[in-house]
């Protein structure tokens, strides 16, 4: 059992380009999420969606765009990358409202660096 | 404005003794869920433990347990019989509309 997966786990971008990070789980779960972490920082909420064909922003969504077309799959687009994107990207799903039970799987999250 | 207070960036414990880590946060909400997560160096997020606000008993979970003091908006983590495998990053966190707010983590260092 894979849980969520992210690729990739490092990447070093230049500012203005583009890139999609992806995430996939394989337990079936409804709720997605992106989240940020920043140094020295607690995790930020990006987007997050309950079910395929829904999306929703979370606290910190500007310079970023989701998708999620099918139930396993959550993809985040940056578009033209800034330095203040810089940071560990984390995707998680929950069987349920993932805030109420606190049992939200997280992937091993993405180093982005944006130079 | 961070609703989640963590006044502790590192704390330190000898193995076998007993620590607690520290988090209060901010909410107006009276039905809230709290918890304790752990990061590894792997970097991946495990719950540790789950506290609902509506319950006064608290939580616990092995050698994990809360102190959870509602009115003055207290939620710590007392980890007992410390092992070096406890040590890691340690995120408190609520739930809020539709977002879960996290701390800025305290570091736990277990020495042998």
């Amino acid at each position: 059992n894979a849980g969520v997966t992210q690729t990739p786990k490092f990447r070093i971008l230049k500012i203005g380009q583009s890139m999609t990070l992806q995430c996939t789980q394989d337990m079936n779960h409804n709720y997605m999420y992106w989240y940020r972490q920043d140094p020295g920082m607690g995790l930020k909420l990006i987007y997050y969606s309950v079910g395929a064909g829904i999306t929703d922003k979370g606290e910190v969504p500007n310079g970023y765009n989701v998708s999620r077309s099918t139930t396993e799959d959550f993809p985040l687009r940056l578009e033209l990358a800034a330095p203040s994107q810089t940071s560990v990207y984390f995707c998680a799903s929950s069987y349920a409202q993932g805030w109420d039970t606190g049992e939200l799987f997280f992937g091993e999250g993405s180093r982005l660096t944006v130079l | 404005a961070q609703t989640v207070t963590q006044s502790q960036p590192e704390m330190s414990v000898q193995e076998a003794e007993t620590v607690t880590l520290s988090c209060t946060y901010d909410t107006s909400e009276s039905d809230y869920y709290l918890f304790w997560y752990k990061q590894p160096p792997s970097r991946q997020m495990i719950l540790v433990i789950r506290q609902e606000a509506y319950k006064q008993q608290n939580a616990t979970e092995n050698r994990f347990s809360v102190n959870f003091q509602k009115a003055a908006k207290s939620f710590s983590l007392k980890i007992s019989d410390s092992q070096l495998g406890d040590a890691a990053m340690y995120f408190c966190a609520y739930t809020i509309n539709n977002d879960m707010r996290f701390g800025a983590g305290t570091r736990l260092t277990v020495k042998p």
